[in-house]
C-alpha cells in the first residue's frame, strides 16, 4: 500500500493563481521527487530533493524537502492550462524502489 | 526522440486468460522498472532489473506474474490466470545508471498499458 500521503486529493482554481500542495510520511525519505502525469501518459519528472531543508526551482515550480525528512511541499505560482493534470509526490525505498503518493488532481478554470 | 514503449497500449482480456505486455526501454538504460497503477492511484513498484538481472521482485501481487528481461533491453510483463483485479495500467520505466544522486538518472517513464479483465 501507498505510504506517502498527499493533499489536498483534488483541486479546482482560476488560471493564474497560485497552487500549494503537499505530501506527507510516517517514514523517512533520503530522497523526495515530483512527478507530473496527464492523461494517458507515464508520469515526467518535474523536480528532485535530495537534502532535507533543499528548496527547489524549476520555472514556475518551486519544492521543499521537509527537515525532518517525512514531508514535501510543491509549489505552482501563476498557474497555467498547460498545469493541468495529476502531481505526484514520491521518494526512494531503497536504492531504485521508487514510493508514490496518491496524488493531487489539479483542474484550472480559464 | 525515442523515449520508453509500451505495447499494446490497451488490453482486453477474459478472466483466466495470459497476457503478456512489453516494454522498449530507452537504448542503453541499464535499469528498467514496473509499476502497477490502479484508477485514482499513485504507481505500485513490481520489480526492478539492472542489465537482465530482476534484482528485486517484492512488489509482484503474485506468483502469477511473472517478467523477465533476457538480454538486458526489451523486457516483458508476463501475467497468468487473469483476474478482474489484475485491471490497472502497468507502466515501464527506465533509466541510465543505477545511482540516485545524478539528476538526468530519473526514471523515465513510458505511457502504460491499460490492461482490462473482464
Amino acid at each position: 500500500g501507498q505510504q506517502l500521503n498527499q493533499s489536498p486529493q483534488s483541486m479546482f482554481i482560476q488560471e493564474g493563481e497560485d497552487v500549494s500542495m503537499n505530501c506527507t510520511s510516517s517514514s523517512i525519505f533520503n530522497t523526495w521527487l515530483w512527478y507530473k502525469q496527464d492523461p494517458g501518459e507515464g508520469p515526467v519528472l518535474l523536480i528532485a530533493l535530495y537534502k532535507a531543508g533543499e528548496l527547489t526551482s524549476n520555472g514556475r515550480l518551486t519544492a521543499q524537502f521537509g527537515i525532518t525528512r517525512k514531508d514535501s511541499f510543491l509549489n505552482i505560482s501563476a498557474s497555467i492550462p498547460s498545469d493541468v493534470g495529476i502531481y505526484f509526490c514520491a521518494g526512494f525505498q531503497g536504492a531504485q524502489k521508487l514510493v508514490f503518493g496518491q496524488g493531487t488532481r489539479l483542474t484550472i478554470n480559464p | 526522440g525515442a523515449g520508453v514503449s509500451q505495447s499494446p497500449r490497451y488490453k482486453v482480456a477474459k478472466r483466466g486468460q495470459d497476457v503478456a505486455l512489453r516494454c522498449d526501454p530507452i537504448s542503453g538504460h541499464v535499469s528498467l522498472f514496473w509499476y502497477q497503477q490502479a484508477l485514482g492511484q499513485g504507481p505500485e513498484f513490481l520489480t526492478y532489473f539492472q542489465n537482465e538481472a530482476q534484482l528485486d521482485k517484492s512488489g509482484l501481487p503474485s506468483d502469477r506474474f511473472f517478467a523477465e528481461r533476457p538480454e538486458g533491453s526489451v523486457s516483458t510483463l508476463k501475467i497468468q490466470r487473469t483476474q478482474q483485479e489484475d485491471s490497472a495500467v502497468y507502466l515501464c520505466a527506465s533509466s541510465p545508471r543505477t545511482s540516485v544522486k545524478v539528476w538526468g538518472n530519473e526514471q523515465f517513464f513510458g505511457p502504460g498499458t491499460r490492461l482490462t479483465v473482464l
